[in-house]
């Protein structure tokens, strides 16, 4: 089956400046990444996603890059700000949804 | 993006009862709607995958007769946590995929708040 990986596992950063965040994957047919924010006592919050025959796609200070032959693909925060702070899961989609491990970000005022 | 709503976000009950979670797709019918378990600073944990108007699927090492799930129509799945013990407090999510077509066409997926299940 599937296998994602997430790093960093925690991330602090000053405010203002970026924040990226990587995850791998493993199996090939994999062709959907989504991006989730997670806060404290919630459900998680589809920020961004790509699809495979996308290279690129960006949102405002949110970008994601996707590599299909290396089978990784990131989250490019720009501008943090402190509402930036959450747990941020990537995951990787054919029909289920594979999850990384998490990546806690902290945005120091 | 598309609503989800899970009910109830927080759930208390005694070790030995029973406890239903509902999980409702708002503005869009998902053919397809997911439960997990996270444990705390941990992963989302896929329990069971449950299509509408058949059974659901279980991974591995999930009990099926301990966690009833029901997807009777396309808007609205539920979990029962069947005979609680302590060790099934934990924060259970649904997740709903909008549309999606096939097993390569993947479709976003939308959760829901989350309960926070303590059993007492």
């Amino acid at each position: 089956g599937e296998n994602v990986e997430q790093h960093p596992s925690t991330l602090s950063v000053q405010e203002g400046d970026s924040a990226v965040i990587k995850c791998t994957y493993s199996d090939s047919a994999s062709n959907y990444f989504p991006w989730y924010k997670q806060e404290l006592g919630k459900g998680p919050q589809l920020i961004i996603d790509i699809r495979s025959n996308v290279g690129e796609k960006k949102d405002q200070r949110i970008a994601v890059t996707l590599n299909k032959t290396a089978k990784h693909f990131s989250l490019h925060i720009t501008e943090t700000q402190p509402e930036d702070s959450a747990v941020y899961f990537c995951a990787a989609s054919i029909n289920q949804f594979y999850f990384g491990t998490g990546t806690s970000l902290t945005v120091i005022p | 993006g598309a609503v989800v709503s899970q009910h109830p976000s927080r759930v208390i009950c005694k070790s030995g009862t029973s406890v239903k979670i509902e999980c409702r797709s708002l503005d869009f019918q998902a053919t397809t709607m997911f439960w997990y378990r996270q444990f705390p600073k941990q992963s989302l944990m896929l329990m069971a995958t449950s299509n509408e108007g058949s059974k659901a699927t279980y991974e591995q090492g999930v009990e099926k007769d301990k966690f009833l799930i029901n997807h009777a129509s396309l808007t609205l799945s539920t979990l029962t946590v069947t005979s609680a013990h302590p060790e099934d407090s934990s924060f259970y999510i649904c997740s709903a995929r909008d549309g999606g077509q096939g097993p390569r066409l993947a479709a976003e997926a939308f959760f829901g708040q989350g309960t926070r299940l303590t059993v007492v």
